[in-house]
């Protein structure tokens, strides 16, 4: 089957660095998305992996290793709207976004 | 600019009762779309996508159904409401346009069945 692994909660100090990883066993890889949902909103678009290694944009960046079925989302200098749920998708075979259950994160003063 | 519009926003319904949410795209053609469920504190359950005018793919077997009547409006129905169909439920479309074959998400609707 396919599955795809996130913490389930995470709490952090505003200001502080956090890095939320994802692991996954899919039919197929065409590539993994990071989507950030704050409670009760739509998710939104953060980040896209296709390829091994490090894409950065801003405050946020994603890493992914495809031979260990990894991937990572690291925010920097959090902000206490960064609270939200973070939600890693792949891509599998057959072109479908299989979603992990999302990772919650709690940003403290 | 490509934008997605989802209603009611919210909607309190009996069990038993029927069941039509509606969605729309604007600003781009031959979108994919998607019927999605999230239950509180749970990751997003596809329930439907389409590729095309009349064409729909089911992938939960439910009390459910979607339609596609135009390129750009996407149906979610029930005939009778389960307490189990309680949920929020996210459009959501991928156009050829975008750079990374992203989904962008309508606003949702949340839905109690009581």
């Amino acid at each position: 089957g396919q599955n795809i692994d996130q913490p389930t909660e995470m709490t952090a100090t505003e200001g502080a660095i956090v890095q939320i990883n994802c692991t996954y066993q899919t039919s197929g890889f065409n590539g993994l998305f990071w989507y950030q949902q704050h409670a009760g909103e739509a998710p939104t678009f953060l980040s896209y992996n296709v390829l091994d290694g490090l894409e950065e944009k801003g405050r946020f960046s994603s890493f992914l290793s495809r031979s260990k079925g990894y991937s990572y989302l690291l925010l920097k200098e959090l902000q206490m709207k960064d609270s939200a749920s973070y939600l890693c998708a792949v891509l599998d075979s057959n072109y479908q976004l299989i979603w992990g259950a999302g990772t919650k994160l709690i940003i403290k003063p | 600019s490509q934008t997605i519009h989802q209603w009611p926003a919210t909607l309190v319904q009996p069990v038993g009762s029927p069941l039509s949410l509606e969605c729309t795209v604007e600003g781009t053609s031959n979108p994919n779309l998607y019927w999605y469920r999230q239950a509180a504190g749970r990751g997003l359950q596809l329930l439907f996508y389409s590729v095309g005018i009349g064409q729909i793919s089911s992938e939960v077997p439910q009390n459910l159904s979607a339609s596609r009547p135009q390129d750009r409006q996407f149906i979610l129905s029930s005939k009778k409401l389960l307490l189990s169909d309680s949920g929020f439920y996210l459009c959501a479309f991928q156009a050829g346009t975008s750079d990374y074959n992203e989904q962008f998400f309508g606003p949702g609707t949340r839905l109690t069945v009581l």
